[in-house]
């Protein structure tokens, strides 16, 4: 059973920089696991925020950029705002055809 | 406005069936595979099923593969999830979210909420 890894929880000061990673629980991320990361608010739908590893969904801030650290896919929050605390989760497409999500990272803002 | 709608859900009995149901009012669903995901309360999010445009592809996660059916009917726009044998494990707010080529979701419904309860 393939279990994607995320930070249960981090925290970033207001204007700071923030990274989120994505991992496996056996090998490494690459971009052939197509990874996307969700934002989501309590009591709201997910928001789509990065696919493909690096791309912007529409109307995303540029202050959200993904990556591939290491082994890891990551989540990088430049300049972090108040609404930026949410959690977050990231997303992977396994071979078998499934899409697998990691257990969420709840950011917090202060 | 592009926009996802779920319906059908409640509150039913262990062993139970439900049938879920995903309409989008703002856009052609046929031309778009559908993939359905689910939230435990107080629980991060979790892939259920996935249908292909046509409807000739469907896959789903073990935890409800042979319980669960996906389908759709592309004349009237709409995608379903027959759920039966439900367990108090299955209780969630399920979410169907537009699929895209790259293998991730570009929109979502706002969800239904689904309890299983005697």
């Amino acid at each position: 059973q393939t279990v994607v890894t995320q930070e249960p929880s981090f925290s970033v000061s207001p204007g700071g920089t923030v990274t989120l990673t994505c991992g496996l629980s056996s090998g490494s991320v690459s971009t052939t696991y197509y990874p996307s990361w969700y934002q989501q608010t309590p009591g709201q739908a997910p928001r789509t925020l990065i696919y493909n590893t690096n791309i912007r969904s529409s109307g995303v801030p540029d202050r959200f950029s993904g990556s591939i650290l290491g082994n890891k896919a990551a989540l990088t929050i430049t300049g972090a705002q108040a609404d930026d605390e949410s959690d977050y989760y990231c997303m992977l497409f396994m071979s078998s055809g499934n899409w697998v999500f990691g257990g969420g990272t709840k950011l917090t803002v202060l | 406005e592009v926009q996802l709608v779920e319906s059908g859900g409640g509150l039913v009995q262990p062993g139970g069936s439900l049938r879920l149901s995903c309409a989008a009012p703002g856009f052609t669903l046929s031309i778009y595979s559908i993939n359905w995901v689910r939230q435990a309360p107080g629980k991060g999010l979790e892939w259920v099923s996935y249908i292909s445009s046509s409807g000739s592809g469907t896959n789903y996660a073990d935890s409800v593969k042979g319980r669960f059916t996906i389908s759709r009917d592309n004349v009237k726009n709409s995608v379903h999830l027959q759920m039966n044998s439900l367990r108090a494990e299955d209780t969630a707010v399920y979410y169907c979210a537009r699929a895209r080529p790259d293998y991730y979701m570009d929109v979502w419904g706002k969800g239904t909420t689904v309890t299983v309860s005697s």
